[in-house]
This record gives C-alpha cells, sequence and structure tokens, in this order.
C-alpha cells in the first residue's frame, strides 16, 4: 500500500516562529499537495509540487519537494495566529492515477 | 459561484438505519470524491467518479454506495448506518485529473448511535 508520514503529530509555537512540517511517502511521488483545514472546515487547497527539487512560495509558506520526490517539507516563517489549523499533504496514488490520499495531518497551534 | 457544497451539515442516526449525503457543485468538475476524516487517520477516500455516469472504489468502500446521476451531484448513501461510519465526510471536486487541486465541501458530521 502507499502512504505518507507527516511529522510531527501536532505543534505548538510562538507568533512569530518558525517551523518546518514534514511528508516523507516510501514510493516516489507522482507529485505532492499541500492543504490546510482550519478546525471544522473544509480543506483548502495550498501548493502542488510535481517536479524533484521544486520549491514554492506563497506569502509566508514555503514548500520544497526532494530530488527523489518522496520527501517535502511545508516551511511557516514568522507565524501567525492565522496559520493555526490542520495541515496535510496529500498525492496521487503510483497505482491508480485517479485516486488520491493523505497523510494523517499536523495540528499546528500558534500562541499570541 | 457556492463552490462545492454539501447538505446535510450534521445528523444522528440509529444503527441500522439509512441515509444519503448528497455534494453538489457549481463549477463544472469532471472528478468528484467522498472522503470521510477520523481522528489520527487523515481523509481516506471512499468513493470518487471520473464523470458523469461513472463512479469507482476508492480506499474504504464498504458499506457504502454513490450515485452520480448528474455532473454536478455526487451522492453518497449509507444502506445500514453502523457506529464505525460516525465521521465528518467530505466531498470535493476538481477540474483535471492531473491537477488534483480540489475543491472541498464544508463536511458533513455524522455520528451513529
Amino acid at each position: 500500500s502507499q502512504e505518507l508520514e507527516q511529522s510531527p503529530q501536532s505543534l505548538i509555537v510562538q507568533e512569530g516562529k518558525n517551523l518546518t512540517i514534514n511528508c516523507t511517502s516510501s514510493k516516489t511521488l507522482y507529485g505532492l499537495y499541500w492543504y490546510k483545514q482550519k478546525y471544522g472546515e473544509g480543506l483548502i487547497f495550498l501548493m502542488m509540487l510535481q517536479k524533484g527539487g521544486e520549491e514554492k512560495s506563497h506569502e509566508k509558506i514555503t514548500a520544497k519537494l526532494d530530488e527523489k520526490k518522496q520527501q517535502s517539507s511545508l516551511h511557516i516563517t514568522a507565524s501567525q495566529p492565522s496559520h493555526a489549523g490542520i495541515y496535510l499533504c496529500g498525492a496521487v496514488s503510483v497505482y491508480n492515477f485517479n485516486k488520491f490520499y493523505f497523510g494523517s495531518g499536523t495540528k499546528l497551534n500558534v500562541k499570541p | 459561484n457556492a463552490g462545492v457544497t454539501q447538505t446535510p451539515k450534521f445528523r444522528v442516526l440509529k444503527t441500522g438505519q439509512s441515509m444519503t449525503l448528497l455534494c453538489a457543485q457549481d463549477m463544472n468538475h469532471e472528478y468528484m470524491y467522498w472522503y470521510r476524516q477520523d481522528p489520527g487517520m487523515g481523509l481516506r477516500l471512499i468513493h470518487y467518479s471520473v464523470g458523469e455516469g461513472t463512479t469507482a472504489k476508492g480506499e474504504v468502500p464498504d458499506g457504502y454506495n454513490v450515485s452520480r446521476l448528474k455532473k454536478q451531484n455526487f451522492l453518497l448513501g449509507l444502506e445500514s448506518a453502523a457506529p464505525s461510519q460516525t465521521s465528518v465526510y467530505f466531498c470535493a471536486s476538481s477540474y483535471l485529473r492531473d491537477s488534483y487541486e480540489q475543491y472541498f465541501g464544508p463536511g458533513t458530521r455524522l455520528t451513529v448511535t
């Protein structure tokens, strides 16, 4: 089976601090997607990475995909309370391109 | 545009009862998905559809049925609800398979007692 391991499972940081969330796959990924979920709401698409070594940024959030396309990191610079939520990585199944699966998520709390 | 909407938002069922969850999207997306989210397990794909009139099994399809009679709607049915189906259900849609930028509904919180 194909799985995505996320770490840490939860994170509490002081406002203004930087943080990193990791997502690891045992298999080479077709693409890696990052989503954010506010507590009690649906998911919001953040970024998609498809090429090995690719890096994308949006405001204070940067996502990277390693050269082997098996590991991705999401880095938040100068965190704010608005960054709080659950961050999930997702990927297309290498066995069936019509199927999409997610990691278990990282809960982020940012203390003012 | 409303995006992806789900009805109902909350529901409590007794074991053995049936119900249908409705997902609607107004973005003319081909692909639609039903997920369930349980604590510590992320989102798991139940069923999906690659177009009107088509459905396929995802990772955890047992106990659920789906239908996509119209392109904009994707229905998830529970014929005989079980406590193990207590979860938050999310519907999503996407335009292209290769983009996988999925748009999610707000979720339906289902409790089976």
